[in-house]
């Protein structure tokens, strides 16, 4: 079955830098457009970014552009999303989806991240 | 872009239906049918219920419907069960080739 996994959050000061993968497997990662969104602690979700199948394509939320960078790896069924100039706004449940469309469909369990210093 | 706008709660008694109202812009709700919606159970991740304004992912319910007017897009759940208690969002696609989240409705069972 699908499953996505999320990992690389952690603790950072502002600033600072953090890499995230997300892992993919059950279905054929480079056939789908790919997502990440973000929820911070008790807050609604917020759309950061998507990548096309291939990559070539990147869209990104005005509250990161510039400061985050989404790639992925079809030969290793991996997303990433590259955050530097982190902000406490932007501690959060970072999560990965795979899209449907214009949905997300399949969506992993979340990699928190904190900013803080 | 701003968040599209939901209520921030509301409520229904077991067996009733109640409808989750979502509202935009013409450049997000109103100019393209997609719409989506999401359940959010607390400490778990979102579940697609609703893509595409309308029309349901294989396996859920068909007490969850989604419709559109203009502007602003609707959830109804019908035949209220106690585990529709739960979180529930909208996105939308936008002009600007992105997505935009509403602000999440909290659903109560009573």
């Amino acid at each position: 079955q699908v499953q996505l996994v999320e990992s690389g959050g952690g603790f950072v000061k502002p600033g600072g830098s953090l890499r995230l993968s997300c892992a993919a497997s059950g279905f054929s990662f480079s056939e789908y457009y790919m997502s990440w969104i973000r929820q911070a602690p008790g807050k609604g979700l917020e759309w950061l970014s998507y990548i096309s199948s291939s990559g070539r394509t990147t869209y990104y939320a005005d509250s990161v552009r510039g400061r985050f960078t989404i790639s992925r790896d079809n030969a290793k069924n991996s997303l990433y999303l590259q955050m530097n100039s982190l902000r406490a706004e932007d501690t959060a449940l970072y999560y990965c989806a795979r899209d449907w469309g214009m949905s997300h469909l399949a969506w992993g369990q979340g990699t928190l991240v904190t900013v803080s210093s | 872009q701003s968040a599209l706008t939901q209520p921030a709660s509301v409520s229904g008694s077991p067996g009733q239906s109640i409808t989750i109202s979502c509202t935009g812009t013409s450049s997000d709700v109103g100019g393209y049918n997609y719409v989506s919606w999401y359940q959010q159970h607390p400490g778990k991740a979102p579940k697609l219920m609703i893509y595409d304004v309308s029309e349901r992912p294989s396996g859920v319910s068909n007490r969850f419907s989604g419709s559109k007017s203009a502007n602003t897009a609707s959830l109804t759940i019908s035949g209220l069960q106690a585990e529709d208690e739960a979180d529930y969002y909208c996105s939308s696609y936008t002009s600007s080739s992105t997505f935009v989240f509403g602000g999440g409705t909290s659903l109560t069972v009573l």
